[in-house]
């Protein structure tokens, strides 16, 4: 796959800790997507971000979590504080400009917490 | 809120069986529908997608569905599978008034015995 790129694949943390996961669109594409999916679960919605602006967080925790879309450089999504709750394989999806085009997904980063 | 059911979580079949994966959602107005596969390791691939016109849907490696308005389904369907169809499949619906934002599916696990 020649599109989104996620880093790292794997992330293990321990309680109380900082995770930041990464993620690098497909070329020409300048829409950003997070989803969380929960073992033995579908993929949930977290948010939704263009060059620098955030569209929709509505998926988002309130607190600890954070995403973020610079100019330069990848998406980073960054939870604070970890907890066991927050084990799972995090994807990142990206499309182009035009609005409902198919979004096209990493590999996602599994996070577990110790 | 919308939400999408695939009633058959896990589904075990013989090669060159016939394939039918339920999906149904819950929204009464527009929708964009999608089906993704997520072989073992891998990241989510589109399969196929409807957003207006003719609703068989014919996508890759043979698969199609089906969209019936009537019954808020958009069942996936394939004549023969292989063993190499192996993998998780995940339904998703977009509706028109929720932005860019894919609802999934909790995916069926497909395993093709040889």
């Amino acid at each position: 796959n020649a599109g989104v790129m996620q880093n790292p694949r794997h992330l293990v943390r321990r309680r109380g800790q900082e995770a930041r996961l990464r993620c690098s669109p497909m070329k020409g594409h300048s829409h950003v997507y997070w989803y969380r999916q929960l073992p033995e679960e579908g993929l949930k919605f977290m948010v939704y971000l263009q060059k620098e602006n955030i569209i929709d967080e509505s998926g988002m925790p309130k607190e600890r979590f954070s995403a973020e879309f610079p100019k330069e450089g990848p998406s980073i999504l960054r939870i604070q504080q970890v907890v066991r709750g927050d084990s799972a394989a995090y994807f990142c999806a990206s499309s182009t400009d035009r609005e409902v085009q198919p979004q096209h997904f990493g590999d996602g980063t599994r996070l577990s917490i110790l | 809120a919308q939400s999408v059911s695939q009633h058959n979580h896990h589904v075990i079949l013989s090669e060159a069986a016939s394939l039918e994966l339920g999906c149904n959602y819950s929204y009464g107005g527009t929708v964009n529908l999608f089906w993704y596969v997520q072989y073992p390791g891998q990241h989510l691939q589109l399969l196929l997608k409807y957003f207006s016109g003719d609703p068989l849907v014919k996508g890759i490696k043979g698969f199609e569905a089906e969209f019936i308005k009537s019954k808020f389904s958009f069942n996936l369907r394939k004549p023969s599978v292989q063993w190499s169809d192996t993998a998780e499949y995940f339904c998703a619906v977009n509706a028109n008034n929720a932005g860019n934002m894919l609802t999934f599916g909790g995916g069926t696990r497909l395993m093709v015995k040889p």
